[in-house]
């Protein structure tokens, strides 16, 4: 049973599509993020939510839009898809700040051709 | 901006011997630090973490040390296994941040 789970696992469209990726959390966590793993493998905050309430927002460009329907969902949604985007997009969850460990899902490899 | 530096982006070790996995930070407010393991096309997945109040913890053959002075961590691995082999990134936050900061991870190859 998996605790964070994301879909799709891989996406390959074109330039100026709007695409989704999905994702859910059985874990009863209050927080879930989304994090981008670029070309040179870091791992980088993107957003994050807390009881459906954004949290964090790093430095994204505004294509890329969050939406979390309650506590154990949440999705990103990309508009005008470009070249740069392509990358792997993690999911995670977590329970409230500080210590605690966060949940990762395995993963959606986006690639934007 | 890095806070958190893995300078090893590689390590080969032999199977049975110690992995010794390296970690630095820049960012004085972190005081919880974490261990992840990843394999190609899976998710990172937690392996062991380690609170400021100490300076070791110990889980199996996974032990990490904290250095607070020199802002630096470490894991041991002993013995080092072949299914050891993964990417290793070490994570950092603070008492009341949400996020994570990670280093760029250290491919390591446990050779039989």
């Amino acid at each position: 049973d998996t605790a964070v789970s994301q879909t799709p696992k891989y996406l390959v469209t074109q330039m100026g599509n709007d695409k989704s990726i999905k994702c859910e959390q059985n874990l009863g966590h209050d927080t879930m993020y989304w994090y981008k793993q670029d070309s040179k493998k870091f791992l980088k905050i993107m957003f994050s939510y807390n009881n459906k309430e954004l949290i964090i927002n790093e430095t994204v460009p505004n294509r890329f839009s969050p939406k979390s329907p309650d506590k154990a969902h949440l999705n990103l949604h990309i508009n005008s898809l470009e070249l740069g985007d392509s990358a792997v997009y993690f999911c995670a969850s977590s329970q409230g700040a500080g210590t605690g460990n966060a949940f990762f899902g395995q993963g959606t490899r986006l690639t934007v051709v | 901006d890095q806070q958190v530096k893995q300078n090893s982006p590689s390590l080969s070790v032999q199977e049975g011997r110690i992995s010794i996995l390296n970690c630095d930070y820049t960012n004085s407010m972190f005081d919880y630090f974490l261990w992840y393991k990843k394999y190609p096309a899976e998710g990172p997945t937690f392996l062991i973490s380690i609170s400021s109040i100490k300076d070791k913890n110990e889980d199996g053959r996974f032990t990490v040390f904290l250095n607070k002075s020199a802002k630096h961590l470490s894991l041991h691995i002993v013995p080092s296994q072949p299914g050891d082999s993964a990417v290793y990134f070490c994570a950092a936050r603070g008492s009341n941040d949400y996020k994570l900061s990670f280093g760029a991870g250290t491919t390591v190859t446990v050779r039989a």
